[in-house]
């Protein structure tokens, strides 16, 4: 399976934009790439997903590179509720490994005052 | 539109006992996911079962663990004999249709495991 990157931590500002980077050099031309995040004590709620063009939705946005090796989620404003551990996942089809989740160790975001 | 629902919530189990773990899934969803949090750890894949199939179980523990989703009635992840490194919170996912890479999974709140 194609692996990803994520840094451990990310502190932002409330009210400010958030960038989340996660890197996966070693992606396939049918991976899929999806956002989750887990609130304290909650399981993980879906963000958002895209295969190559960027993609936009009520909760976030997501910028794709040209060679999709990388990507970035995108927190227009962030807020205190928004303090999480996102993951970023790859979701391959062609090899059944579409139904399951794999998840990292993915970014804490801490969001403060 | 209610969510996934997961019961219980907490459960407290002594070594050698049996947990028994269920999960509703959405209406309309017919498949269903099993993960497994450690604590300090991420979330690790175990089961995806459809209406009384097994689909994939690579992620299993080869003893002592089982699951099942009949065609009536909620999902169940039963742990046979609880020991202490079981003690962890299991969250289920559902979703209306199988892989395609782009199906949304929809998690339920978990439920947390603790042996004593």
């Amino acid at each position: 399976d194609a692996k990803t990157t994520q840094p451990n931590s990310m502190e932002s500002n409330e009210e400010e934009p958030v960038h989340l980077p996660c890197n996966h050099s070693t992606i396939s031309g049918t991976d899929y790439i999806h956002w989750y995040r887990q609130l304290p004590s909650q399981g993980p709620e879906y963000v958002i997903h895209g295969l190559t063009s960027n993609v936009n939705n009520r909760m976030a946005s997501l910028a794709i590179a040209e060679d999709r090796k990388s990507s970035t989620l995108i927190l227009h404003r962030a807020t205190l509720r928004d303090a999480a551990v996102y993951y970023c996942i790859l979701r391959d089809p062609s090899e059944g490994g579409g139904n399951k989740l794999t998840f990292g160790t993915g970014t804490q975001l801490k969001v403060e005052l | 539109n209610a969510g996934v629902m997961q019961n219980p919530r907490h459960l407290v189990r002594r070594r050698g006992q049996e947990a028994r773990l269920r999960c509703s899934p959405m209406k309309g969803h017919s498949h269903v996911y099993w993960y497994r949090q450690l604590p300090e750890e991420g979330l690790k894949f175990m089961v995806y079962l459809q209406k009384e199939n097994i689909i994939d179980e690579s992620g299993m523990p080869k003893e002592r663990f089982s699951a099942e989703f009949p065609k009536e009635g909620p999902s169940i992840l039963r742990i046979q004999q609880v020991v202490r490194g079981d003690s962890a919170a299991y969250f289920c996912a559902s979703s209306r249709g199988q892989g395609s890479g782009q199906e949304t999974q929809y998690f339920g709140p978990g439920t947390r495991l603790l042996v004593l």
